[in-house]
């Protein structure tokens, strides 16, 4: 079946504007994960959801990030009035009572 | 705290010989550990499980709870096992949490 998918591919934007990142998750996955990965860094945890509501919020590193699910589905990473030390790779995961599978990831530079 | 630690960031072997990428982990309470695996220019996979106790493409973990240690073991190397390697650790029970990864180690596999 089809796997995790997120989009777009790649984002190029200027510092102190706002970017959507989305995730489509594998069917019938209650649990949706984000994480991003900078330069030379491991992955690091932003955000948890369980079906809409998110249990584990601890990872967003500042206020200018939030994100939001809509039901079992789909969800949105925003990025506001962005940085340069946003830019990262974005990766979106999904799971069901079993491992977490992971999308392709969203390549954020922000000049 | 939870943590986890993969002390090489290259680890560089000729084809045939046996590997062991090392891991270790911090955490309080039975651990649930895994590997994934990225090759190039494709997305992070699942390798394997501890709780699983496979074999994947000829590698094994071992969960070792006195030395803290999950190491990723390969007795003959291949060149298409080059790629990075992740050790993660599940923060969380029942299956659902968040993730806590190394740095990764890049495998490196010589003709």
């Amino acid at each position: 079946g089809a796997g995790v998918s997120q989009s777009p591919s790649n984002k190029v934007t200027e510092k102190g504007k706002d970017v959507e990142l989305r995730c489509d998750p594998i069917s019938g996955h209650t649990a949706l994960y984000w994480y991003r990965q900078r330069l030379g860094q491991g992955l690091e945890f932003l955000i948890y959801f369980q079906g809409n509501s998110a249990p584990d919020k601890s990872g967003l590193p500042s206020d200018r990030f939030s994100a939001e699910r809509t039901g079992e589905s789909v969800s949105t990473l925003t990025i506001q009035r962005t940085q340069q030390e946003d830019s990262a790779v974005y990766l979106c995961a999904s799971s069901h009572l079993g491992p977490q599978f992971f999308g392709p990831g969203t390549r954020l530079t922000v000049l | 705290a939870q943590r986890v630690t993969q002390p090489e960031k290259l680890l560089s072997v000729f084809k045939g010989a046996p590997v062991e990428l090392k891991c270790n982990y911090s955490y309080s309470g039975s651990p649930e550990l895994f590997w994934y695996v990225q090759y190039s220019r494709q997305r992070l996979q699942l390798l394997l499980r501890h709780i699983s106790r496979e074999s994947i493409k000829g590698f094994t973990a071992d969960l070792n709870k006195g030395e803290t240690s999950f190491h990723l073991k390969k007795p003959f190397a291949q060149e298409e096992d080059s790629a990075m390697y992740y050790c993660a650790l599940l923060s969380g029970s029942s299956n659902t949490g968040k993730l806590i990864f190394g740095q990764g180690t890049t495998l490196q596999v010589k003709p």
